[in-house]
């Protein structure tokens, strides 16, 4: 059975960093693109990033390039995203996915989800 | 950046109905497209892929059809288990979401 859990989220003030993390289990982790999906309160879903089987294609939403940094750890079974410089807005619900394939297309499998409040 | 729309926002229906729901892509996305269910508190969930794909264990009554630009998500006949929002997704170009569709008791 495939399980993604998510944890590092909590309460940060405006201009903090996190690191949030996935642990993958019951599947061959290192064959697969994996992503982190957000969805604000009470809003739509949002894509952060994703990232290849082997780290060799990494991709980032707009909104967060240049301040969240994705990363796996294969011999951990394990995805990663350092978020810096945090807003706001960057307050949501970060849903750790897998992807169907080695280097990106739809999210088979999601996380419940680690919360995210960004407030002073 | 590939833009994602779809309608109505919110559909009010009945046990039974038919429903159908419409994704636009602001470019052609070939048959990219997945669409998702998602029921307050919980994780999205799979429902179709490839625009007309049914991913395993979806039940027969959901369906999806379009390519290009246009597509639509159909529940033949709506059990009370669907009401939920329903939010598609294209992967030709990195990932975008639609703004969702809220399927709820008429």
């Amino acid at each position: 059975e495939v399980q993604l859990v998510e944890s590092g989220g909590g309460l940060v003030q405006p201009g903090r960093s996190l690191r949030l993390s996935c642990a993958a289990s019951g599947f061959t982790f290192d064959e697969y693109a994996m992503h982190w999906v957000r969805q604000a309160p009470g809003k739509g879903l949002e894509w952060v990033s994703g990232i290849s089987w082997n780290s060799g294609s990494i991709g980032y939403a707009d909104s967060v390039k240049g301040r969240f940094t994705i990363s796996r750890d294969n011999a951990k079974n394990s995805l990663y995203v350092q978020m810096n410089s945090l807003r706001a807005e960057d307050t949501a619900l970060y849903f750790c996915t897998k992807d169907k394939d080695a280097s990106g297309s739809y999210f088979d499998y999601w996380g419940q989800g680690t919360l995210v409040t960004v407030s002073s | 950046d590939i833009q994602m729309t779809q309608s109505p926002s919110t559909l009010s229906a009945s046990v039974g109905d038919r429903v159908t729901i419409t994704c636009r892509a602001s470019q052609s996305i070939s048959s990219w497209l997945a669409w998702y269910q998602q029921k307050p508190g919980k994780a999205p969930q799979l429902l179709i892929y490839k625009a007309s794909s049914l991913e395993s264990g979806v039940p027969s009554r959901f369906s999806g059809s379009g390519s290009g630009t246009e597509f639509t998500l159909s529940i033949s006949s709506l059990q009370s288990d669907d009401f939920a929002t329903y939010y598609c997704q294209q992967y030709n170009s990195y990932f975008t979401f639609g703004p969702g569709t809220k399927v709820d008791i008429k």
